[in-house]
């Protein structure tokens, strides 16, 4: 069965950086693009862009242009998320999820990332 | 980007009733050559990830009872629970993939009466 395993919560200090990871199994990684989603309370569900398995090509939503950078490894069937110069309104949960034209019928159990000083 | 709005933010519900909620969308997610509507539902209970339940704004995914139907098209979409059931207790989310990026609406959550 399908399966997309996220990496642990992470506490970063404002200014650092974390990268969240996205374990797929149960299909052929490289037939399908990840997508990452960021969820919080006060703006809900926010589409931050996706990642060709295959290729390495890369979307960002503008809003996310220089926050985000999405990365894959093949040989480990991995997908990873880069966040940068963080401040507390980064804080939220991060979902990775298959892209099916651009609905998503698998999503990752979530990270929670929470930036404090 | 498109603006997708959810109505009501919140409903209280007794089991067994019938339900809809609305969800709408600042510009025609049909697409005129193939008559799609690009439009998803997804239920998300507490502490898990959002489910998709419909996609196409009306094709209910496999193993989703069928009391969850979807409708509309256009600008203007429900999402119907012919007889809620405590299982259905939940936020929805409407979503849109017609543009890049897809936006997602804010939520209806449906509470216990």
């Amino acid at each position: 069965q399908v399966q997309l395993q996220q990496s642990g919560a992470e506490l970063a200090k404002p200014g650092s950086s974390v990268k969240i990871s996205c374990k797929a199994s149960g299909y052929t990684f490289t037939s399908y693009d990840i997508s990452w989603i960021k969820q919080t309370t006060g703006q809900g569900l926010e589409y931050i862009g996706y990642i060709n398995t295959g290729s390495g090509g890369t979307y960002y939503n503008e809003k996310f242009k220089g926050k985000a950078t999405l990365t894959v490894d093949k040989s480990s069937s991995t997908a990873f998320m880069q966040l940068s110069s963080l401040t507390p309104e980064d804080t939220a949960v991060y979902y990775c999820a298959r892209s099916e034209e651009d609905w998503f019928a698998y999503w990752g159990q979530g990270t929670l990332v929470t930036v404090s000083s | 980007d498109i603006v997708m709005t959810q109505t009501p933010s919140s409903q209280a519900v007794s089991a067994g009733e019938k339900v809809t909620m609305s969800c709408k969308s600042s510009q025609s997610l049909l697409y005129s050559e193939n008559k799609k509507n690009y439009l998803a539902w997804y239920q998300q209970k507490p502490g898990q990830s959002p489910k998709l339940l419909i996609s196409w704004a009306s094709t209910r995914e496999s193993g989703v009872p069928d009391r969850f139907i979807g409708s509309g098209s256009g600008t203007d979409f429900t999402l119907t629970i012919s007889s809620v059931q405590a299982e259905d207790l939940a936020v929805y989310y409407c979503e849109q993939y017609y543009d890049t990026p897809p936006t997602f609406g804010g939520g209806t959550k449906l509470e216990l009466k």
